[in-house]
């Protein structure tokens, strides 16, 4: 069965580093795109970062361009995201999530549990 | 492309239909457009995608419809684990937003 298992998640200062990890199984991880979704406390779902099937290209949310970056090593089957430049606006719970359907209907089908970035001085 | 989401709080009893809105800034396709429901503490779950197809395992109590600019998620009779916030989303190719979300609550 599909497994996303989000770690990486801790208290940062504001302008420091963190990256986050998501450990996939139960699917062929290279066929799918992926992406990560965050949730400030007591807030709404929003989108951060997408990666494509295969790693073909990458999009990201105007608040995070230029200082997250999402990645995948496929022999590991593990998609990342280095968040540099943190900001306390940063500070939510981050899902990974899997991008599924046929063209042209598409739609995250699997979610992880989420990981808890808090950015505080 | 903004995603509006009303009401924000939908105060119900168990039995009870629930109708929840979510208005876009401009058309989408109704295939690019998807239903979570979302419990505290919980990941968001798959309820309705294609703006109407229900995702596998999920009640034939919900129901998704509307096209263009206007979508709606009905849930025909409110079951107690059916209290929870429910986010529609939508994609464009090179970005993905959600609606802010409804809170449907036991009254």
């Amino acid at each position: 069965q599909v497994q996303l298992v989000e770690s990486g998640g801790g208290v940062v200062q504001p302008g420091k580093s963190l990256r986050l990890s998501c450990a996939a199984s139960g699917f062929a991880f290279s066929s799918f795109g992926m992406h990560w979704v965050r949730q400030a406390p007591g807030k709404g779902l929003e989108w951060v970062a997408a990666t494509a099937y295969q790693d073909a290209v990458q999009y990201y949310a105007d608040a995070v361009k230029g200082r997250f970056t999402i990645s995948r090593d496929f022999s590991t089957n593990t998609l990342y995201l280095q968040m540099n430049s943190l900001r306390p606006e940063d500070t939510a719970v981050y899902y990974c999530a899997k991008w599924s359907g046929d063209y042209p209907v598409y739609y995250f089908d699997f979610w992880g549990q989420g990981t808890l970035v808090t950015v505080s001085s | 492309i903004v995603l509006t989401q009303s009401p924000g709080t939908l105060s119900l009893s168990p039995g009870e239909r629930a109708t929840l809105s979510c208005r876009a800034t401009q058309s989408i396709s109704s295939s690019h457009l998807t239903w979570y429901q979302q419990k505290p503490g919980q990941a968001p779950r798959l309820l309705i995608y294609g703006a109407y197809i229900r995702a596998t395992g999920i009640p034939d109590r919900f129901s998704g419809s509307g096209s263009g600019t206007d979508f709606t998620l009905t849930i025909s009779r409110l079951e107690p684990e059916d209290f929870a916030v429910y986010y529609c989303q939508q994609y464009g190719g090179s970005f993905w937003t959600f609606g802010q979300g409804t809170k449907v609550e036991i009254k």
